[in-house]
């Protein structure tokens, strides 16, 4: 079955750090990706998306390359601020299927 | 605002019971899903339901059920209630039913305890 699997957590950063989240993925199809973003007592927000190889997806500075060689799709960000702290969840949507999401990754930035 | 309403937010409940959490979708959403999130399992999909009807069903326990009703508003009834039920139960809404864009818009969750 389908299966998404992320870098344990958490992620301890300064601000203006470099950012990388791992994301690798197991599935059957040719799956869309996903990066969606929890706050804390919030439910979940789509951060961005790719919905083929080689597609790359971007939102507020956050981007991630969908490579269908490594079957990866890690979510990376140039300079954090302390208003990402959050918790970052891949997931994949594979034939029109619910979402499988990853385990979370939490990311603390310190000041 | 993701648009999503879930009601109530926090419940506290003893084991053997029953409970129902409610979710209103988005403005001309049609599909409804339904996640738990825990901490030891992560975010595990439960059901979808699209227009009313069962679209797909993922790790739902037996003791769990739902529907979507006419006016397309959700509910999950928990039953049989058990220590380990105890996480966050999360609706999320989307356009469409057959084939998902991946994009979602989720609720704040309702956070079951049970003692």
């Amino acid at each position: 079955g389908n299966s998404v699997t992320q870098m344990e957590g958490p992620v301890t950063l300064s601000e203006e750090a470099f950012l990388t989240i791992n994301c690798t993925y197991t599935a059957t199809g040719y799956p869309s990706l996903f990066w969606y973003v929890q706050y804390p007592g919030e439910g979940l927000q789509l951060l961005l998306k790719a919905t083929k190889a080689d597609d790359k997806g971007s939102n507020k500075g956050f981007e991630a390359t969908y490579r269908k060689e490594t079957t990866s799709f890690h979510l990376e960000k140039g300079s954090v601020q302390v208003s990402d702290s959050a918790v970052y969840f891949c997931a994949l949507s594979d034939l029109g299927r619910a979402l499988t999401f990853g385990s979370g990754t939490r990311l603390q930035v310190q000041p | 605002d993701s648009g999503v309403t879930q009601t109530p937010k926090h419940l506290i409940t003893a084991t053997g019971q029953r409970v129902t959490l409610r979710c209103s979708p988005r403005s001309g959403d049609l599909s409804v899903y339904w996640y738990q999130q825990s901490l030891d399992q992560g975010l595990q999909f439960l059901i979808q339901y699209y227009n009313g009807e069962e679209r797909a069903k993922g790790n739902i326990l037996e003791r769990f059920s739902a529907q979507q009703f006419p006016d397309l508003h959700s509910e999950l009834n928990l039953s049989s209630l058990e220590l380990g039920d105890s996480a966050l139960y999360f609706c999320a809404s989307s356009v469409g039913g057959g084939g998902n864009t991946g994009e979602l818009f989720f609720g704040e969750g309702s956070r079951l305890t049970v003692l």
